[in-house]
């Protein structure tokens, strides 16, 4: 059965480097990894998508392993403001989209 | 301002009576989606389309129906509401229907039903 997973929450301090990991083990051949970030009350926001290896942009780094079964979204240096809900979002081998359950990130002062 | 609108973003009803949610996007997206997100279930894929008169299901589709008569709506309908479909549900547009381009979402919807 495929599973897109996630740890259910993480905390952390202002000025750390947090790693959030995805397991998806039924992951489509030729489709993306999506991370996104969401605020209470508000809809989910793109951080980051990539295939494979390292992508890195203003906000995110992510990393994929070459067997592509897990993803990590790493925040550099996170700020109050990065308090939220983060969730992977994969294309699984049946053609399905599929959210992770989400990791809830508490960044205390 | 470009963007996707949901609506209504707070709706009480009965159980039985029937409901529909609202979703609009002004920038000509092929592909729209619906998602329910509850807690423990994360966000679920009700339905999506791929374009003007072609919608399928996804993960959880019964008890709802769908229509995409224009590009820019994606109108989302609980033919007789029940307490299981007490959610938040979430609009999204995309430029592809897999995961290679982002989704951008409306704000939601938070529904009721008593």
């Amino acid at each position: 059965l495929a599973k897109t997973t996630q740890p259910i929450s993480m905390d952390s301090y202002e000025g750390q480097e947090v790693n959030i990991t995805c397991s998806h083990n039924n992951i489509a051949t030729n489709d993306y990894i999506t991370w996104y970030q969401q605020f209470p009350s508000q809809g989910p926001r793109f951080i980051i998508q990539g295939y494979k290896t390292k992508v890195t942009n203003e906000v995110a780094s992510l990393f994929i392993p070459a067997d592509r079964k897990s993803s990590t979204l790493s925040l550099p240096r996170v700020s109050l403001s990065d308090t939220a809900v983060y969730y992977c979002l994969v294309e699984t081998a049946g053609n399905m989209l599929t959210f992770g359950g989400g990791t809830r990130l508490m960044v205390k002062p | 301002d470009a963007g996707i609108t949901q609506s209504p973003r707070y709706k009480i009803t009965e159980t039985g009576r029937q409901v529909t949610l609202m979703c609009h996007q002004t920038w000509s997206h092929s592909y729209m989606f619906w998602y329910r997100q509850d807690l423990g279930h994360g966000l679920r894929l009700i339905y999506y389309s791929a374009a003007a008169d072609i919608t399928d299901k996804g993960e959880v589709p019964d008890g709802y129906v769908v229509s995409r008569s224009k590009t820019e709506n994606f109108p989302l309908t609980l033919e007789s509401a029940t307490r299981s479909q007490t959610s938040v549900y979430f609009c999204a547009s995309s430029e592809s229907e897999t995961g290679n381009q982002p989704q951008h979402f409306g704000d939601g919807t938070r529904l009721s039903i008593l």
